[in-house]
């Protein structure tokens, strides 16, 4: 079974400029998710979609965007990239059960702003 | 913002020794996990303990979980080389909101 998988693995962008990360989740997962976790920190919580809808939202600036797409795949956009959006951001995908079981996590996706 | 805070935020011991970690958060919570990050890479889950537990183990792995004082401990026992690596509690709320703490950054030195 093919695990959480997250491109592209390095993305390299200047100040200004628009990031699109993509996410692909476990087969059967409709619950994805997206971290942000900034050098030497812990994960901050950014996104959460579930069967095409967004459910909840961390506290990040409007310009943090996403989508699912119908077969749950998803996308992270930012927009007006800050050099403080560096960092690698994480995508987990779930079961539609709240989490019961525990989330699987992609390899991340760094994104370095110069 | 973040749910868990976990301590020691680092924490260096010898090959063979047990490891505690703890964690600490704030609201009721449905369930709690605990996830390992090697430097990097994704988490990967260890092991989940729900609300109505007290302990769980998995290998050489046990979890607590003292919903009364919100904390919960990760004992890893008999430690290796290969557990250096980065671990993080995180707290699951009834809507699904799942916020992880700052982590502990455990060194085992062969």
């Amino acid at each position: 079974e093919a695990g959480v998988t997250q491109s592209p693995t390095h993305l390299i962008k200047t100040r200004g400029q628009q990031a699109t990360l993509r996410c692909s989740p476990i087969s059967g997962h409709t619950s994805v998710y997206w971290y942000q976790q900034a050098l030497g920190l812990g994960l901050q919580f950014l996104l959460w979609y579930d069967e095409g809808e967004e459910r909840n939202r961390g506290n990040f600036p409007p310009r943090f965007s996403g989508r699912q797409f119908p077969n749950y795949s998803s996308e992270l956009n930012v927009n007006a990239l800050e050099l403080e959006d560096s960092a690698l951001y994480l995508c987990a995908s779930s079961l539609q059960d709240r989490g019961r079981n525990g989330y699987t996590f992609g390899s991340g996706t760094r994104l370095t702003v110069v | 913002s973040q749910q868990g805070e976990e301590d020691p935020q680092a924490l260096s011991i010898q090959e063979g020794e047990n490891a505690t970690m703890n964690c600490s958060y704030k609201t009721s919570i449905n369930n709690l996990q605990w996830y390992r990050q090697n430097s990097g890479r994704g988490l990967v889950h260890l092991i989940l303990i729900r609300s109505n537990e007290r302990e769980k183990h998995s290998g050489r792995l046990r979890v607590t979980l003292d919903t009364s004082k919100k904390s919960s401990s990760l004992l890893i026992t008999a430690s290796r080389a290969a557990d250096t690596a980065s671990y993080f509690c995180a707290t699951v709320r009834n809507n699904n909101d799942m916020r992880f703490g700052a982590g502990t950054r455990l060194t085992v030195k062969p």
